[in-house]
C-alpha cells in the first residue's frame, strides 16, 4: 500500500528564515511525486512533479527535490504570503485509474 | 491553463435532500476526473474516479447509491449528494488530468463547501 508521511505537522518561520518540508514516502513503484499548496477554504494549487530520485525543480521561492525515499520542499527567504499548507502527494504505477496518496500535509507560517 | 472550476462554492440544505455539485474543465478536455473529500484539519481523501461514458470507480467505504457521479462529457463530471444528512457536511473537491496516461497532473477546482441541517 503507498503511503506518505509529511513533517513537521506545522512550521513557524520569521520572514526571510529559510527551512525545508519533509515527504516520505513508500510506493512500489513510483509514476509521480506531486507538491501542492492549498489555502484555507480552497483547492489545493499545483506546484510541482517529479519523476524520478535525483530531480530537482524550482519555482520563485520553492525549491522541490526527489530521492528514492523521500522529497524535499525548500523554501528560501519565505515571505508572509507563502503562508498555507503545503499537501505532498504521490502516484504509483500499480493503479491504473492515476490516483493521488495525499500526506497530511505541512501549515506553514511565516510571520512578518 | 488547466483551470478547473467548481459550483456551487457553498451549499446548505436540509437533511434528506439532495445536492448536485458540478465539476468543469475549463480550458482542457478531461477523460477522467476525481471527486475528494476533505474534514477540517484533515488531508484530502479520494472517494471516487469518474470516467467520461463509464461507471465511476468507487474507494472503499464509499457508498455508490448516496455519491453519484455523472461524467457526461469530456469537460463535465457532477457528484450527487443524495438524502443528505449531518454527517455529509464536509468540503468536497475536484480534480482532473489533462490527457491522462500522457500527463499524469491533477488539477483541482476551489471545492464545494457543503453543511447539511
Amino acid at each position: 500500500e503507498d503511503q506518505v508521511t509529511q513533517s513537521p505537522e506545522a512550521l513557524r518561520l520569521q520572514e526571510g528564515e529559510s527551512s525545508s518540508l519533509n515527504c516520505s514516502y513508500t510506493v512500489s513503484g513510483l509514476r509521480g511525486l506531486f507538491w501542492y499548496r492549498q489555502d484555507p477554504g480552497k483547492g489545493p494549487e499545483f506546484l510541482f512533479t517529479l519523476y524520478s530520485a535525483g530531480e530537482e525543480k524550482e519555482k520563485e521561492r520553492l525549491k522541490a527535490t526527489l530521492t528514492k525515499k523521500e522529497s524535499f520542499l525548500h523554501i528560501t527567504a519565505p515571505k508572509p504570503e507563502d503562508s498555507a499548507t503545503y499537501l505532498c502527494a504521490l502516484q504509483g504505477s500499480g493503479g491504473s485509474n492515476y490516483k493521488l496518496t495525499f500526506g497530511k500535509g505541512t501549515l506553514l507560517t511565516v510571520n512578518p | 491553463g488547466a483551470v478547473v472550476s467548481q459550483h456551487p462554492s457553498w451549499v446548505i440544505c436540509k437533511s434528506g435532500t439532495s445536492v448536485k455539485i458540478e465539476c468543469r474543465s475549463l480550458d482542457f478536455q478531461a477523460t477522467t476526473m476525481f471527486w475528494y473529500r476533505q474534514f477540517p484539519k484533515q488531508s484530502l481523501m479520494l472517494m471516487a474516479t469518474s470516467n467520461e461514458g463509464s461507471k465511476a470507480t468507487y474507494e472503499q467505504g464509499v457508498e455508490k447509491d448516496k455519491f453519484l457521479i455523472n461524467h457526461a462529457s469530456l469537460t463535465l463530471s457532477t457528484l450527487t449528494v443524495t438524502s443528505a444528512h449531518p454527517e455529509d457536511s464536509s468540503f468536497y473537491i475536484c480534480s482532473a488530468n489533462p490527457l491522462a496516461g500522457i500527463q499524469e497532473t491533477q488539477y483541482f477546482g476551489p471545492g464545494t463547501r457543503l453543511l447539511v441541517l
